[in-house]
């Protein structure tokens, strides 16, 4: 079973500054990373897919990276709406595995 | 515009069997490109995904659920449902319907999700 860990818990922030959450994988071949942004009280929304390949409609500012069993999302500026749970997800033998998510805060 | 809904029963009674549906609007659930899932989040905590089922009938579980989860389709409704047996207080959560992109395994699309509660 591929374990997927995230780094920080959480991560104390203003508006404007640079954030970066991790995502590592207990599983080499680990493929297709994905991250999702989750508000309270609404479903989560996929901002990337395979790693680095961003939504349509997501703003440039969100950027992934990585591969192999490490991976990492950047959100370069943080807007007021970006504090939010953040979750990566990974893929193997036809399972779906979520990592414990990161809160990014103001 | 493709929209998912679930609906089902908001309480459940412990040792019974949880029935979920998901409706899907503006796409069809034979199409190849998709595969059709059911996530869950217990509250204040994080998601599972639960099971996935593919146009053709094939369906993936999650093995941390053994045998209790049980995936299916309607192609003549557009629907699919989620069957969970002898539950347990743990299985309280808010369930999510979702579409699952067949090629990359992601979760593009997802329903607002409705709270189960398993309570005697």
């Amino acid at each position: 079973e591929n374990v997927l860990t995230q780094s920080p818990d959480t991560l104390s922030l203003s508006p404007g500054e640079r954030a970066t959450l991790s995502c590592t994988a207990s599983d080499s071949l680990s493929k297709s990373v994905a991250w999702y942004q989750q508000k309270p009280g609404q479903a989560p929304r996929l901002l990337i897919y395979d790693a680095s390949h961003r939504v349509a409609g997501i703003p440039a500012r969100f950027s992934g990276s990585g591969s192999g069993t490490d991976f990492t999302l950047t959100i370069s500026s943080l807007e007021p709406e970006d504090f939010a749970l953040y979750y990566c997800q990974d893929r193997s033998d036809w399972t779906l595995t979520f990592g414990g998510g990161t809160k990014v805060e103001i | 515009q493709v929209h998912l809904q679930e609906s089902g029963p908001g309480l459940v009674k412990p040792s019974e069997t949880l029935s979920l549906t998901c409706s899907v609007s503006g796409d069809s659930i034979s199409a190849s490109s998709y595969m059709w899932a059911w996530i869950r989040q217990p509250p204040g905590k994080g998601l599972e995904w639960i099971a996935t089922v593919y146009y053709n009938g094939d369906s993936y579980h999650n093995p941390s659920l053994k045998t209790r989860a049980t995936i299916y389709m309607d192609t003549s409704k557009n629907l699919f449902s989620l069957r969970l047996r002898s539950v347990t207080a743990a299985d309280t959560a808010v369930y999510y319907c979702a579409r699952q992109h067949f090629g990359y395994n992601v979760l593009d699309l997802w329903g607002q999700g409705t709270l189960v509660t398993v309570s005697s």
